[in-house]
């Protein structure tokens, strides 16, 4: 597995504020994804971070909204922007370990958002 | 797309019995399927995943099987205990490989002493 570190672990915010959250690895993964888990619901896709190019988002979010940084093969941020109290979520950054079919899912510890 | 339906939303056990949760996913292309236990406050952790080349596989208390044909697949956890109360999702991969992957909506399973 890897060690996958989140920063904030929890923030409070006022809406209309924009907020980043960092996601570091403690070794080189591929793939990096963002979740977002509204309270007491499932896991949704947010984007996939690319390294070196722009992310791809999922139906139903977009890049100013959400936009993504993956400059290395280490590191994302996920910033969510002029945040309003829908956004009140915890966002997981999570990595792929393995080569294709034997890769495996891994998450972050997530970052608790309310926004006020 | 991808999309996972789990049943139930909630499973009241006694400690020792048996729990079962159900996933069904539309995709026929879709290959591999984990289950993810995720306490109260704490993140997802994968407990035991299958893929489409296999029908069963166990891990001590916890099994996972897999009916391609029918599109659904499911986990098992037998003698259960009070550190198994948690909410479990199932997933399966998107459209893109493995490691995008569509969740299911999540049991909350309660294990009583």
């Amino acid at each position: 597995s890897a060690v996958i570190s989140q920063k904030p672990s929890r923030d409070i915010c006022q809406r209309g504020t924009s907020l980043t959250i960092q996601c570091q690895v403690d070794s080189q993964v591929t793939m990096m994804f963002w979740y977002r888990q509204q309270p007491g619901q499932s896991l949704t896709l947010i984007a996939t971070a690319n390294q070196g190019s722009e992310a791809t988002y999922e139906s139903g979010f977009v890049i100013d909204k959400f936009p993504i940084s993956r400059p290395n093969l280490t590191f994302s941020t996920l910033t969510v922007s002029n945040m309003s109290p829908e956004d009140s979520s915890i966002y997981l950054c999570s990595v792929g370990l393995g080569q294709g079919a034997t890769g495996e899912l891994f998450f972050g510890e997530g970052s608790r958002l309310t926004v006020l | 797309g991808e999309n996972v339906e789990q049943h139930p939303s909630t499973l009241s056990v006694q400690e020792g019995d048996s729990a079962v949760i159900k996933c069904t996913y539309s995709d026929s292309a879709s290959n591999y399927f984990p289950w993810y236990k995720q306490e109260l406050g704490k993140r997802p952790q994968l407990i035991i995943d299958i893929r489409s080349n296999v029908g069963e596989k166990k891990d001590q208390r916890i099994a996972v099987t897999l009916n391609k044909t029918a599109k659904h697949f499911s986990l098992h956890i037998t003698e259960t205990q009070p550190e198994d109360s948690a909410v479990y999702f199932c997933a399966a991969t998107g459209d893109t490989g493995f490691q995008k992957l569509v969740f299911g909506t999540g049991t909350r399973l309660l294990v009583s002493p």
